[in-house]
């Protein structure tokens, strides 16, 4: 079973409507994250979060929340979406502390806003 | 945050040794150097990373400039499952910063 998972993989909606994306890990990391990626382009961090009180803002977080709901669990929400967050969005996870802090990262969320 | 340099893209053939260059001028002492990898349509990989000395793991070796402004990412023996993207970041905190990497092209 996948360490890190994501959903859903795919979502199409429409502009204005409000969309959950969630992230779940048996990792038993404390950190996690959320990214977008756009086409051509590297990552961007939306936020990030370093145990379940904590919550951090990324590179990107206007039009995005979050929330931590357990240790094992990060989900991202667009309140209301817009064409533009169309994107692919990763989750992450990290433990803090060997292999200088390594990032896994789920297999991603496919998000088309219409 | 301080930022990467790399080629847009490269090419190599099977079996064949490759040097992916990162450029990163601004680089602090405190940052770490990190690379990752990015198959056809996965989420990044770790690959390796470093802060002074030269790296070396099962996956690649990282060489290290000795005044820290740029780095290599080495891959011995190229596959065909190495095409892939590669990201050179920069982590000064628990945050890695992305820049948009080299796409790297392996032909049998």
């Amino acid at each position: 079973d996948a360490d890190v998972t994501q959903t859903p993989r795919n979502r199409i909606t429409k502009t204005g409507k409000r969309i959950m994306l969630e992230c779940s890990q048996t990792k038993g990391h404390d950190r996690m994250y959320w990214y977008r990626q756009d086409p051509g382009l590297g990552l961007r961090l939306i936020y990030y979060s370093f145990d379940v009180k904590d919550i951090n803002k990324g590179e990107i977080s206007d039009g995005y929340s979050v929330s931590r709901q357990a240790q094992a669990k990060f989900s991202l929400s667009l309140e209301s979406a817009i064409p533009n967050q169309t994107a692919l969005y990763f989750c992450a996870t990290s433990g803090g502390s060997g292999r200088g802090n390594e990032q896994f990262f789920g297999p991603g969320t496919r998000l088309t806003v219409l | 945050d301080a930022k990467t340099t790399q080629p847009n893209s490269m090419e190599s053939n099977e079996e064949e040794p490759v040097h992916l260059p990162c450029n990163h001028s601004t680089i602090s002492g405190t940052d770490y150097i990190h690379w990752y990898r990015q198959l056809p349509s996965q989420g990044p990989e770790y690959v390796i990373h470093g802060l002074t000395s030269n790296v070396n793991n099962r996956m690649a070796s990282l060489a290290i400039a000795e005044d820290r402004k740029s780095s290599t990412l080495i891959l011995h023996r190229a596959t065909l499952r190495d095409a892939a993207v590669y990201y050179c970041i920069l982590r000064r905190t628990d945050k890695l910063i992305f820049g948009t990497g080299t796409r790297l092209q392996v032909f049998p």
